[in-house]
């Protein structure tokens, strides 16, 4: 079974500081994807990563980074100097294998970056 | 950018009710879903469809709901007879062909959402 586990509910930061999301996942498959999405207040799902289980780089981009660590099967989610249009629910999701198996997400995490 | 429309963005129904929710995927997708997010709670798995037939479906979707891609380019999930329980946001999604290696392979783009309000 797949699982995500996002254990933060609600993160509130001053701008300009740096978060750290945290993520969790579960799963027996060999082979997955992990994701991110972006939840604004407006309410759509906003793709930001996807990153397959054979490749533990680390990706930067912009502002945004992502920690893959299979050891401790988590992949978490860095905003550097945050600011207040980063304020959203942020999902980490599990996509097994090959097929057409469902993405599982996480509770999510509400980030509030106050100004 | 390609993106995936869904409509109508907010409906408000009765109990008991059916009611169809719209979805536009992105052209050259070939994998539809349907997920939803009951407020303030995750988001939750309903439906994948592929090749003109489900392809996995979890316990939520049980027979009150149906999809259908009645046509080249709709998605349609209909909830026949709705309850109070159904209110929700409904996420209709759309990926490519799995296996294809490129980077848009197993990303879902997913659609802005349609609020459903039961009373």
């Amino acid at each position: 079974a797949q699982k995500v586990t996002q254990a933060q509910t609600e993160i509130s930061v001053v701008e300009k500081e740096d978060v750290t999301l945290d993520c969790v996942y579960e799963t027996r498959d060999t082979t997955y994807y992990l994701f991110w999405y972006k939840q604004p207040p407006s309410g759509e799902l906003v793709f930001l990563i996807r990153r397959n289980s054979f490749d533990e780089q680390n990706e930067i981009s912009g502002r945004y980074s992502w920690n893959f660590q299979k050891s401790t099967s988590s992949f978490n989610f860095t905003i550097t100097a945050s600011q207040v249009v980063d304020s959203a629910v942020y999902f980490c999701a599990l996509k097994s294998g090959s097929g057409n198996t469902p993405l599982v997400f996480g509770k999510g995490t509400r980030l509030s970056v106050i100004a | 950018e390609p993106e995936v429309t869904q409509t109508p963005s907010h409906q408000v129904t009765q109990m008991g009710q059916e009611v169809i929710l719209r979805c536009v995927p992105i052209s050259n997708h070939l994998y539809f879903y349907w997920y939803r997010q009951i407020l303030g709670q995750k988001v939750e798995f309903l439906v994948s469809f592929y090749n003109n037939e489900i392809s996995e479906k979890s316990e939520i979707f049980d027979d009150q709901f149906s999809v259908e891609r009645p046509d080249g380019s709709n998605f349609t999930l209909k909830i026949r007879s709705t309850k109070l329980e159904d209110s929700a946001m409904y996420f209709c999604a759309s990926s490519e062909l799995e296996g294809t290696g490129g980077s848009g392979a197993n990303v879902l783009t997913f659609g802005a959402g349609s609020r459903l309000t039961v009373l």
